[in-house]
């Protein structure tokens, strides 16, 4: 079964540090990872992904991921925090389930506080 | 705007009650999953449906059930409601059979249960 873990509830940064939250993964085949934010009362939205190709990879806002295969982690960086960035963030993985429909799975969020 | 639709924005109602949560997916896009957002659980999924056929089902309680209609919409019913139920309810939509695209979340109805 495939899973998702976050490991930190809350990272705080100082404003223009860079930033990381952490992600690792298992699935039982190759993986299909995203990266979603969630403002204050308002929905998921979308970050970036990881398919296949480079392990860094970069999305939205300035935010990057880095994909670790030996690690099985995926990663969310930005070399400089801004206060606007402050928000929950959620790992997702993609997979697909016996009978061959998807199944996602997200973690279980991590917020982000930046410090002015 | 994600194109996912979610209706109503919140919904207050006493426990015992019945109430539907109503969800239109992306233009083009088949799968519907539904969450449920509460403070101490995190995301939890709910259910997927795809083309009008359910296809997975998570920590969904008996008393909730979901259906896909043929136009794609998709409906979230909450019955007995508990106290326990008050959270953010969640519906996303994806382009089926891809597995390489994100999915696309509405607002939320956020349910209060009094």
């Amino acid at each position: 079964a495939q899973s998702v873990a976050q490991p930190e509830d809350q990272v705080n940064v100082a404003e223009g540090n860079p930033l990381t939250v952490k992600c690792t993964y298992s699935v039982s085949g190759n993986p299909y990872l995203f990266w979603y934010v969630q403002y204050p009362n308002r929905g998921l939205q979308f970050l970036l992904k990881y398919i296949t190709g480079d392990n860094l990879v970069k999305g939205s806002y300035g935010f990057e991921a880095e994909f670790n295969k030996s690690q099985t982690s995926f990663h969310l960086k930005k070399p400089s925090a801004l206060v606007s960035d402050s928000a929950l963030y959620f790992c997702a993985v993609r997979d697909l389930e016996g009978g061959g429909y998807q199944k996602v799975t997200f973690g279980t969020g991590t917020k982000l506080q930046v410090i002015p | 705007d994600s194109g996912v639709t979610q209706t109503p924005k919140h919904l207050i109602t006493a426990t015992g009650q019945r109430v539907t949560l109503r969800c239109s997916p992306r233009s083009g896009d088949l799968s519907v999953y539904w969450y449920q957002q509460s403070l101490d659980q995190g995301l939890q999924f709910l259910i997927q449906y795809y083309n009008g056929e359910e296809r997975a089902k998570g920590n969904i309680l008996e008393r909730f059930s979901a259906q896909q209609f043929p136009d794609l919409h998709s409906e979230l019913n909450l019955s007995s409601l508990e106290l326990g139920d008050s959270a953010l309810y969640f519906c996303a939509s994806s382009l089926e059979g891809q597995l390489n695209t994100e999915a696309f979340f509405g607002q939320g109805t956020r349910l209060t249960v009094v």
